[in-house]
């Protein structure tokens, strides 16, 4: 599975929007790009993926850029809840097993 | 959403002795699992692959005699630290996934080992 890259960390103002880069420059055509975040001591959370398409749901938007080789993890109106450890993760359905390989990810401070 | 469920949530035992993580998927039949570790302050890191009716898949590095992976029914996986030493205090965390290798990937809240 590629590689990504992600900032170590991060700060938002509570009720800003938060952009978290992402940058998977290796990837290949059949690899999705997957986001979940991990809040201190507990399990991670799904957030939402994308193949290449922008895609949208009701925690974040998924913005991938059109040569694939980057994308952005939007959280509209951050809050204090949304401070957490965020994943980038690209994963191909058909390769070993469909695991998921985590990077160090962005550590997110939404501060009021 | 799907859930996946670990038991016990936190575990103090004495060095030496055996611990036996459980992980249930409670609405979905999951035939796959993944077990992941994680020191304070840095990265999940996957351990093992979980097959259902089968012998688990470890990671590189990983003692298949240390950390025994039993999946012996579509929803219930076990991970049993053996001789337990403090040095395996850790986050354990499973992951299920729904359906086959397109499903989604769901995660346990975790399990806190402290070995003394």
């Amino acid at each position: 599975d590629a590689k990504t890259t992600q900032p170590p960390s991060m700060d938002c103002a509570e009720g800003r929007a938060a952009n978290l880069p992402c940058n998977h420059s290796t990837i290949s055509g059949n690899e999705y790009v997957y986001w979940y975040r991990q809040i201190h001591s507990q399990g991670p959370q799904y957030i939402i993926h994308g193949l290449k398409n922008n895609e949208t749901n009701e925690m974040a938007s998924l913005i991938i850029t059109e040569d694939r080789k980057s994308s952005t993890l939007i959280l509209p109106h951050a809050t204090l809840r949304d401070t957490a450890v965020y994943y980038c993760i690209v994963r191909g359905f058909y390769n070993q097993g469909g695991k998921l390989i985590f990077g160090q990810g962005t550590e997110l401070s939404v501060k009021p | 959403g799907a859930v996946v469920s670990q038991h016990p949530s936190r575990v103090i035992c004495k060095s030496g002795t055996s611990v036996k993580i459980e992980c249930r998927s409670l609405d979905f039949q999951a035939t796959t699992m993944f077990w992941y570790r994680q020191f304070p302050k840095q990265s999940l890191m996957l351990m093992a692959t979980s097959n259902e009716g089968s012998k688990a898949t470890y990671e590189q590095g990983v003692e298949k005699d240390k950390f025994l992976i039993n999946h012996a029914s579509l929803t219930l996986s076990t991970l049993t630290v053996t001789s337990a030493h403090p040095e395996d205090s850790s986050f354990y965390i499973c992951s299920a996934r729904s359906g086959g290798n397109t499903g989604e990937l769901f995660f346990g809240e975790g399990s806190r080992l402290t070995v003394l």
